[in-house]
């Protein structure tokens, strides 16, 4: 079946560091992938996706290029904010399983000033 | 109107009680979904609905009943809950797309109803 793998963390970074979140997938087909965010409290949002390789997907300076070669979709960011702390979630979704999304573990990342 | 609302925000039940949680959308989306989020994990799909029409159940309990009266509505009843089931209860929703489109299923969640059971 689908599955996602996230690199583990948590993640602890001084403000303006560079960030990166590895994402790694296996999928049947071509499926569209995700990077949602949690912060403390509150409901997962959308932050990016792309639905086909070579994607990027951008959004608030975070930005991830589907990788069909690599089957990955890293996370980077060029310099963090402290309001950038939470819990990113890279997903997949199939044509194949139409209604079901598969999520990574999550990685927690903390911004010091 | 681009948010999923849910109510309530917390709500602590004993293992003996009847409530229900409640998820509203107005983006005209055709699928809406029940996750379970405990601590520090990723969300667990409970319920997907597709057309008003339950099309996943993952193999949940039946003390918890998912209703979809229309199509911007969708409840979650729940009966004789145990400890265990304490968690966040995530509503989100979606779009569908044509049959073989990948560009769907990018789901907009709601902020969750943080569950007690004592």
């Amino acid at each position: 079946g689908d599955s996602v793998t996230q690199m583990e963390g948590p993640v602890t970074l001084s403000e303006e560091a560079f960030l990166t979140i590895n994402c790694t997938y296996t999928a049947t087909g071509y499926p569209s992938l995700f990077w949602y965010v949690q912060y403390p409290g509150e409901g997962l949002q959308l932050l990016l996706k792309a639905t086909k390789a070579d994607d990027k997907g951008s959004n608030k300076g975070f930005e991830a290029t589907y990788r069909k070669e690599t089957t990955s979709f890293h996370l980077e960011k060029g310099s963090v904010q402290v309001s950038d702390s939470a819990v990113y979630f890279c997903a997949l979704s199939g044509a194949l399983n139409a209604g079901k999304s598969t999520f990574g573990d999550g990685t927690t990342l903390t911004v010091k000033p | 109107d681009t948010e999923v609302t849910q109510t309530p925000k917390h709500l602590v039940m004993g293992m003996t009680n009847k409530k229900s949680l409640k998820c509203e959308q107005h983006m005209g989306h055709r699928a809406m979904y029940w996750y379970k989020q405990k601590a520090k994990k990723p969300p667990e799909l409970m319920f997907v609905y597709s057309y008003e029409k339950l099309s996943i159940n993952e193999s949940v309990p039946s003390r918890f009943s998912p209703e979809c009266p229309n199509s911007s509505l969708l409840n979650l009843h729940l009966h004789a809950l145990q400890p265990e089931d304490s968690a966040l209860y995530l509503c989100a929703s979606s779009q569908l797309g044509l049959a073989g489109a990948n560009s769907y299923n990018e789901q907009f969640f709601g902020p969750g109803t943080r569950l007690t059971v004592l």
